[in-house]
């Protein structure tokens, strides 16, 4: 079935390092949705992908939808403590647009 | 942040005991879900709903049922707590079918023991 799946699961970084996460699936991704979950909160929307080798920067960072939409990444630039949290993508599931389908996550943890 | 409150926030209830969640909206948003995240299990969705009365199951719907009598309000109700149902517990809420972003509240805490 259809699934969507992100690595690493675990990232630590030092403060101003860079940092990337990526999404894979082995069937066409439609509607790439990214969230930030915050340690102790709830998650946040960041920003969606529809288009094939889509490009979209926020600040320092960077989301990357796949030329075959395979895949996509978010990769941060130097780092700061305010980027931890965990990371997750969600594409829209095929055989029902009400739901998404949602990747376990990565967790970055940041040394300052 | 968008108007969505859960309540309780946190809950500690006994094995065998009925628990009913609330979700409130103020946004008038159609969709509204309900999740449950686990360590190592990311976001699973429970149920949702795409309008009043109008409400289906998620990948883990066994041992909850919900209920959607209003827009704004969206229940989620465990008939008979299980410690495997330990859990914390995310709504959110969107405007159009997916393709727009989901808002979520702060979520529920809730322990079963």
């Amino acid at each position: 079935g259809q699934q969507v799946m992100q690595i690493p699961q675990y990232q630590h970084v030092q403060e101003g390092e860079d940092f990337t996460t990526y999404c894979n699936s082995s069937t066409t991704l439609s509607n790439i949705q990214w969230y930030k979950q915050r340690p102790g909160g709830h998650p946040v929307f960041l920003i969606q992908l529809v288009k094939s080798g889509e490009v979209k920067k926020q600040k320092r960072l960077t989301f990357q939808f796949g030329e075959a939409k395979k895949n996509s990444s978010l990769h941060i630039t130097a780092t700061q403590t305010t980027d931890v949290g965990t990371y997750f993508c969600a594409d829209r599931n095929a055989g029902n647009n009400r739901k998404l389908i949602w990747g376990l996550g990565t967790s970055l943890a940041v040394n300052p | 942040d968008a108007g969505i409150t859960q309540s309780p926030r946190h809950k500690v209830t006994e094995t065998g005991t009925p628990v009913t969640l609330r979700c409130h909206q103020t946004e008038n948003h159609r969709y509204m879900y309900w999740y449950r995240q686990d360590p190592g299990h990311g976001l699973r969705l429970i149920h949702y709903s795409y309008g009043v009365k109008d409400t289906d199951k998620g990948e883990v719907s066994d041992g909850y049922s919900v209920s959607r009598s209003k827009t704004e309000d969206f229940l989620l109700t465990l008939e008979s707590a299980t410690s495997s149902q330990t859990s914390v517990y995310f709504c959110a809420i969107s405007e159009l079918e997916v393709g727009t972003e989901a808002f979520f509240g702060q979520g529920t805490r809730l322990t079963v023991v």
